[in-house]
């Protein structure tokens, strides 16, 4: 089976360009999150959808972040306009109601770097 | 609030060496206590899981008891390895399934040869 697939694998951009990051989950769970990863403030996560509905997004970082999820098998995150401290590995992670208890799936994730 | 405090890295064996990275909780309730894992350039992976108190997960040499009366989820393997060496990360859900997993910072753990 295909795991949570992510793409691009590498971005990198200059600031004030937008920037869309785009997951798949796996075929069949139900609840997508997105993460953040950094060597200052570690594995945060910056929002989750479940049933494609938006549960919690307190943790996107500011209105310069937006993420959508249209269908169970595809959601974005856009980062307009960019700017250089959002340089990051950003990770997208899916579980099922079928799972033990919240296992999720990791991507390989997006590495950002914003110039 | 819901909390995971793991020990500070890095962490330096040589192989063959005991490993115990220390991973304590805070949480309402009964939750389910993880360890994953990351190796360089990829997304982590999940080692091992307890879903209540007194289990233990085990994966790979790896093991973990859930332990309700210290709040704690300590990560040991016997004898480690160049491979193990990677960042590990112990997390807790408290709720049903599709709610977000709460991490700890990470511990990179090096082994030499």
């Amino acid at each position: 089976d295909a795991g949570v697939i992510q793409s691009p694998r590498h971005e990198v951009t200059e600031m004030g360009q937008e920037v869309t990051l785009r997951c798949k989950p796996i075929s069949g769970h139900n609840s997508l999150f997105w993460y953040r990863q950094t060597m200052m403030r570690g594995l945060e996560l910056l929002i989750y959808f479940n049933n494609n509905v938006p549960i919690d997004d307190s943790g996107m970082p500011e209105d310069r972040f937006s993420a959508k999820m249209p269908n169970a098998s595809f959601s974005t995150l856009k980062i307009q306009p960019s700017e250089p401290r959002d340089s990051a590995v950003y990770f997208c992670a899916s579980t099922g109601l079928a799972l033990s208890r919240n296992e999720q799936f990791f991507g390989p994730g997006t590495r950002l770097t914003v110039l | 609030g819901n909390s995971v405090t793991q020990m500070e890295g890095p962490v330096t064996l040589s192989e063959e060496a005991f490993l115990t990275i220390n991973c304590t909780y805070t949480a309402t309730g009964y939750p389910s206590l993880f360890w994953y894992v990351q190796y360089p350039g990829e997304g982590l992976q999940l080692l091992l899981k307890a879903t209540k108190a007194d289990d233990k997960g085990s994966n790979k040499g790896f093991e973990a008891t859930y332990r309700k009366e210290t709040t704690s989820f300590h990560l040991e393997k016997g004898s480690v390895q160049v491979s193990d060496s990677a960042v590990y990360f112990c997390a807790l859900s408290a709720y049903q399934a599709g709610t977000a997993l709460i991490f700890g910072k990470g511990t990179t753990l090096s082994v030499s040869s």
